[in-house]
């Protein structure tokens, strides 16, 4: 069965600095979800991206993130300027069509110090 | 405000004997429910939902528009049921996902 994929499974930066998560969705998936659960807490959406642009994103979401699907494989998650308050696990997700199921990637732990 | 409450954290439950989470919505219109389960070191993945009606691990959820309730029951618990379980609803037309904080079930031989 096809999975998302996500790399690299853990990241550790300093504050201030940027960071790129990768995702690899499902190859013929339309929709993409970034989603983050920070320690203890419950899983949040982050924003959702359709026909390479985003189509809703959350409070969250401010300038200091950005998403895009650059070769028409990889979707990517951008921190530009990481904040102590951004370590969470990061979860990408994917969608053949609205209605049908999101498929989870494993998740990447990010950790700023 | 539009929430998915799961008032549970913890259900530590015997082996053999029925388990029920409550997941309950504050959403107007027709939301879509979901349960997800996440098993140890694993990714999330769908259980159910309340569209396709089907039982799947032997675990089914009613929604119940009245009381805004989606509670997942299952009437005889397994030891690898033990997991997080989130409850989640899909409201809007990109398909955006909001959770519960979810319920750690434990079940115990």
């Amino acid at each position: 069965e096809p999975e998302v994929t996500q790399t690299p499974s853990h990241q550790v930066t300093q504050m201030g600095q940027e960071v790129i998560l990768r995702c690899v969705p499902i190859s013929n998936h339309l929709y993409f979800y970034w989603y983050r659960q920070i320690l203890g807490q419950k899983v949040e959406f982050l924003v959702s991206f359709y026909n390479n642009e985003i189509s809703e994103k959350s409070e969250i979401f401010d300038d200091q993130f950005s998403v895009e699907r650059p070769d028409g494989s990889n979707f990517t998650l951008k921190i530009r300027s990481t904040k102590l308050e951004d370590s969470a696990m990061y979860f990408c997700a994917t969608l053949l069509a609205i209605q049908e199921t999101q498929y989870f990637g494993p998740g990447t732990r990010l950790l700023v110090l | 405000a539009q929430r998915v409450t799961q008032p549970e954290k913890l259900l530590s439950v015997f082996k053999g004997a029925p388990v029920e989470l409550k997941c309950n919505y504050s959403y107007s219109g027709s939301p879509e429910l979901f349960w997800y389960v996440q098993y140890s070191r694993q990714r999330l993945q769908l259980l159910l939902r309340h569209i396709s009606r089907e039982s799947i691990k032997g675990f089914t959820a009613d929604l119940n528009k009245g009381e805004t309730s989606f509670h997942l029951k299952k009437p005889f618990a397994q030891e690898e049921d033990s997991a997080m379980y989130y409850c989640a609803v899909s409201t809007d037309s990109w398909g955006k996902l909001q959770f519960g904080a979810g319920t750690q079930v434990v079940v115990t031989p």
